[in-house]
Protein backbone atom coordinates (compact mmCIF):
# COMPACT_ATOMS: atom_id res chain seq x y z
CA UNK A 1 0.00 0.00 0.00
CA UNK A 2 1.00 3.52 -0.71
CA UNK A 3 1.96 5.87 2.45
CA UNK A 4 3.08 9.37 2.88
CA UNK A 5 5.00 10.31 5.85
CA UNK A 6 6.30 13.82 6.35
CA UNK A 7 8.91 14.68 8.81
CA UNK A 8 8.35 17.35 11.18
CA UNK A 9 4.83 18.23 12.00
CA UNK A 10 5.50 21.80 13.02
CA UNK A 11 8.65 23.78 11.30
CA UNK A 12 9.77 27.49 12.46
CA UNK A 13 11.47 29.67 9.77
CA UNK A 14 12.33 33.43 9.87
CA UNK A 15 11.00 35.91 7.44
CA UNK A 16 13.62 35.54 4.21
CA UNK A 17 15.13 32.15 5.25
CA UNK A 18 14.76 28.80 3.52
CA UNK A 19 11.99 26.80 3.64
CA UNK A 20 12.49 23.13 3.52
CA UNK A 21 9.32 20.75 4.12
CA UNK A 22 10.36 16.91 4.41
CA UNK A 23 7.88 14.31 2.48
CA UNK A 24 8.76 10.75 2.06
CA UNK A 25 6.70 7.86 0.22
CA UNK A 26 6.54 4.28 -0.09
CA UNK A 27 5.20 2.97 -3.38
CA UNK A 28 6.17 0.16 -5.77
CA UNK A 29 5.68 1.56 -8.75
CA UNK A 30 6.36 5.16 -9.89
CA UNK A 31 4.00 7.60 -7.80
CA UNK A 32 2.23 10.80 -9.14
CA UNK A 33 2.85 13.11 -6.12
CA UNK A 34 1.40 16.50 -4.98
CA UNK A 35 1.94 19.57 -2.56
CA UNK A 36 -1.15 21.34 -1.32
CA UNK A 37 -1.20 24.31 0.82
CA UNK A 38 -4.19 24.74 3.57
CA UNK A 39 -4.87 27.83 5.16
CA UNK A 40 -7.06 28.14 8.32
CA UNK A 41 -10.45 27.09 8.17
CA UNK A 42 -10.18 26.64 4.23
CA UNK A 43 -9.99 23.98 1.72
CA UNK A 44 -6.25 22.86 0.00
CA UNK A 45 -4.86 24.66 -2.82
CA UNK A 46 -2.50 23.02 -4.87
CA UNK A 47 1.21 23.88 -5.22
CA UNK A 48 2.77 21.94 -7.37
CA UNK A 49 2.29 18.46 -8.42
CA UNK A 50 4.78 15.42 -10.30
CA UNK A 51 3.80 13.54 -12.75
CA UNK A 52 6.79 11.38 -14.13
CA UNK A 53 7.88 14.72 -16.38
CA UNK A 54 11.06 16.83 -14.99
CA UNK A 55 11.98 15.55 -11.52
CA UNK A 56 12.28 19.50 -10.29
CA UNK A 57 9.14 20.43 -10.47
CA UNK A 58 7.91 24.51 -10.13
CA UNK A 59 4.87 25.54 -8.97
CA UNK A 60 2.95 28.58 -7.38
CA UNK A 61 3.88 31.04 -4.92
CA UNK A 62 7.89 30.65 -5.45
CA UNK A 63 7.42 27.09 -4.06
CA UNK A 64 9.66 23.60 -5.71
CA UNK A 65 9.80 20.20 -5.51
CA UNK A 66 12.21 17.40 -6.59
CA UNK A 67 11.73 14.14 -7.08
CA UNK A 68 14.29 11.68 -5.85
CA UNK A 69 13.49 8.14 -6.42
CA UNK A 70 16.76 7.00 -4.77
CA UNK A 71 15.55 8.79 -1.41
CA UNK A 72 11.93 8.02 -2.17
CA UNK A 73 11.44 11.66 -1.65
CA UNK A 74 9.66 14.92 -2.54
CA UNK A 75 10.95 17.47 -0.79
CA UNK A 76 9.16 20.83 -1.16
CA UNK A 77 11.31 24.15 -0.98
CA UNK A 78 11.31 27.93 -1.52
CA UNK A 79 14.31 30.03 -1.23
CA UNK A 80 13.16 33.01 0.46
CA UNK A 81 9.74 32.64 3.07
CA UNK A 82 7.30 35.39 3.52
CA UNK A 83 5.00 36.04 5.87
CA UNK A 84 1.59 35.18 3.96
CA UNK A 85 3.72 31.63 3.54
CA UNK A 86 2.29 30.80 7.25
CA UNK A 87 -0.06 27.24 6.68
CA UNK A 88 -0.18 24.42 7.15
CA UNK A 89 1.00 21.80 3.88
CA UNK A 90 0.10 18.68 2.93
CA UNK A 91 2.15 15.85 0.23
CA UNK A 92 0.27 13.62 -1.27
CA UNK A 93 0.37 10.39 -3.57
CA UNK A 94 -2.00 9.34 -5.83
CA UNK A 95 -2.30 5.73 -6.45
CA UNK A 96 -1.79 4.09 -9.58
CA UNK A 97 -5.19 2.43 -9.80
CA UNK A 98 -6.21 5.83 -11.64
CA UNK A 99 -9.21 5.64 -9.42
CA UNK A 100 -7.64 9.91 -8.97
CA UNK A 101 -7.81 8.97 -4.97
CA UNK A 102 -5.39 10.64 -2.63
CA UNK A 103 -3.42 9.59 0.10
CA UNK A 104 -2.09 12.03 2.45
CA UNK A 105 0.27 12.64 4.80
CA UNK A 106 0.11 14.20 8.21
CA UNK A 107 1.01 17.58 7.02
CA UNK A 108 3.10 20.47 8.38
CA UNK A 109 2.20 23.35 9.94
CA UNK A 110 4.56 26.26 8.59
CA UNK A 111 5.13 29.44 11.04
CA UNK A 112 6.85 32.23 10.07
CA UNK A 113 8.77 34.86 11.98
CA UNK A 114 9.25 37.98 11.21
CA UNK B 1 -17.10 28.93 -12.66
CA UNK B 2 -15.90 29.59 -9.17
CA UNK B 3 -14.58 25.94 -8.35
CA UNK B 4 -15.55 23.77 -6.47
CA UNK B 5 -18.48 25.06 -3.70
CA UNK B 6 -19.71 23.32 -0.17
CA UNK B 7 -22.83 24.48 1.95
CA UNK B 8 -23.16 24.67 4.95
CA UNK B 9 -19.44 25.91 5.87
CA UNK B 10 -20.30 25.30 9.28
CA UNK B 11 -22.24 23.08 10.77
CA UNK B 12 -23.02 22.75 14.92
CA UNK B 13 -25.58 19.72 15.81
CA UNK B 14 -26.73 17.36 18.69
CA UNK B 15 -25.25 14.02 19.18
CA UNK B 16 -27.89 11.43 17.27
CA UNK B 17 -29.25 14.01 14.97
CA UNK B 18 -28.82 13.63 11.36
CA UNK B 19 -26.92 16.16 8.77
CA UNK B 20 -26.27 16.28 5.12
CA UNK B 21 -23.50 18.30 3.42
CA UNK B 22 -23.96 19.51 -0.15
CA UNK B 23 -20.95 19.36 -2.79
CA UNK B 24 -21.37 21.07 -6.06
CA UNK B 25 -17.97 20.39 -8.54
CA UNK B 26 -16.61 22.36 -11.27
CA UNK B 27 -18.96 21.91 -13.99
CA UNK B 28 -16.96 19.92 -16.17
CA UNK B 29 -15.45 17.39 -14.13
CA UNK B 30 -16.99 14.01 -14.14
CA UNK B 31 -15.56 12.61 -10.68
CA UNK B 32 -16.23 13.74 -7.08
CA UNK B 33 -14.54 12.91 -4.14
CA UNK B 34 -15.51 13.23 0.01
CA UNK B 35 -12.85 13.40 2.32
CA UNK B 36 -12.57 13.75 6.08
CA UNK B 37 -9.84 15.90 8.19
CA UNK B 38 -10.27 15.64 11.76
CA UNK B 39 -8.07 17.82 13.40
CA UNK B 40 -4.10 17.93 13.64
CA UNK B 41 -4.61 15.28 10.39
CA UNK B 42 -4.31 15.01 6.60
CA UNK B 43 -7.49 14.41 4.67
CA UNK B 44 -8.46 11.04 4.63
CA UNK B 45 -10.83 9.40 1.35
CA UNK B 46 -13.93 8.59 2.24
CA UNK B 47 -15.65 7.83 -1.41
CA UNK B 48 -15.75 8.48 -5.02
CA UNK B 49 -18.10 8.88 -7.60
CA UNK B 50 -17.73 8.50 -11.28
CA UNK B 51 -20.49 10.77 -13.25
CA UNK B 52 -23.66 9.38 -10.78
CA UNK B 53 -22.22 5.68 -10.04
CA UNK B 54 -20.06 5.57 -6.77
CA UNK B 55 -16.92 3.17 -7.25
CA UNK B 56 -15.06 2.87 -4.17
CA UNK B 57 -16.17 3.52 -0.54
CA UNK B 58 -13.45 3.70 2.22
CA UNK B 59 -13.65 1.37 5.36
CA UNK B 60 -14.26 4.76 7.21
CA UNK B 61 -17.22 4.95 5.89
CA UNK B 62 -19.72 3.33 8.01
CA UNK B 63 -23.21 2.33 7.66
CA UNK B 64 -24.06 5.72 8.74
CA UNK B 65 -22.74 7.65 6.56
CA UNK B 66 -24.44 7.65 2.97
CA UNK B 67 -23.22 10.04 -0.25
CA UNK B 68 -25.38 10.35 -3.72
CA UNK B 69 -24.52 12.14 -6.58
CA UNK B 70 -28.07 11.52 -8.07
CA UNK B 71 -27.30 13.23 -11.45
CA UNK B 72 -23.93 12.82 -11.97
CA UNK B 73 -23.08 16.38 -10.90
CA UNK B 74 -23.97 17.57 -7.07
CA UNK B 75 -23.55 15.63 -4.30
CA UNK B 76 -24.59 14.96 -1.01
CA UNK B 77 -23.12 13.64 2.11
CA UNK B 78 -25.58 12.23 4.92
CA UNK B 79 -24.44 11.23 8.20
CA UNK B 80 -27.20 9.21 10.90
CA UNK B 81 -27.60 9.42 14.37
CA UNK B 82 -24.55 11.76 14.40
CA UNK B 83 -21.89 10.76 17.24
CA UNK B 84 -18.97 13.04 18.75
CA UNK B 85 -16.15 11.12 16.64
CA UNK B 86 -17.79 12.42 13.52
CA UNK B 87 -17.22 16.12 14.41
CA UNK B 88 -14.41 16.96 11.82
CA UNK B 89 -13.88 18.84 8.11
CA UNK B 90 -15.75 17.70 5.08
CA UNK B 91 -13.77 18.23 2.34
CA UNK B 92 -15.13 17.75 -1.62
CA UNK B 93 -12.98 17.74 -4.40
CA UNK B 94 -13.57 17.17 -8.06
CA UNK B 95 -11.24 16.08 -11.12
CA UNK B 96 -12.03 14.59 -15.10
CA UNK B 97 -11.18 11.26 -16.34
CA UNK B 98 -10.00 12.33 -19.82
CA UNK B 99 -9.12 10.02 -22.95
CA UNK B 100 -5.64 10.46 -23.56
CA UNK B 101 -2.84 8.36 -25.88
CA UNK B 102 -2.96 4.79 -24.59
CA UNK B 103 -5.61 5.59 -22.34
CA UNK B 104 -7.21 7.55 -19.65
CA UNK B 105 -5.78 10.63 -17.42
CA UNK B 106 -6.83 11.60 -13.96
CA UNK B 107 -6.47 15.41 -14.00
CA UNK B 108 -5.98 17.03 -10.76
CA UNK B 109 -8.05 17.35 -7.82
CA UNK B 110 -9.57 21.13 -7.39
CA UNK B 111 -11.43 21.30 -3.48
CA UNK B 112 -13.88 22.96 -1.94
CA UNK B 113 -13.39 25.13 1.40
CA UNK B 114 -14.97 22.39 3.34
CA UNK B 115 -17.61 21.81 6.36
CA UNK B 116 -16.72 21.89 9.83
CA UNK B 117 -18.93 19.64 11.50
CA UNK B 118 -19.32 19.75 15.51
CA UNK B 119 -21.56 17.45 17.27
CA UNK B 120 -22.33 18.56 20.99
Amino acid sequence: AQSVTQLGSHVSVSEGALVLLRCNYSSSVPPYLFWYVQYPNQGLQLLLKYTSAATLVKGINGFEAEFKKSETSFHLTKPSAHMSDAAEYFCAVRPPSNTGKLIFGQGTTLQVKP
Amino acid sequence: DTGVSQDPRHKITKRGQNVTFRCDPISEHNRLYWYRQTLGQGPEFLTYFQNEAQLEKSRLLSDRFSAERPKGSFSTLEIQRTEQGDSAMYLCASSSLLPQTGGKMNTEAFFGQGTRLTVV
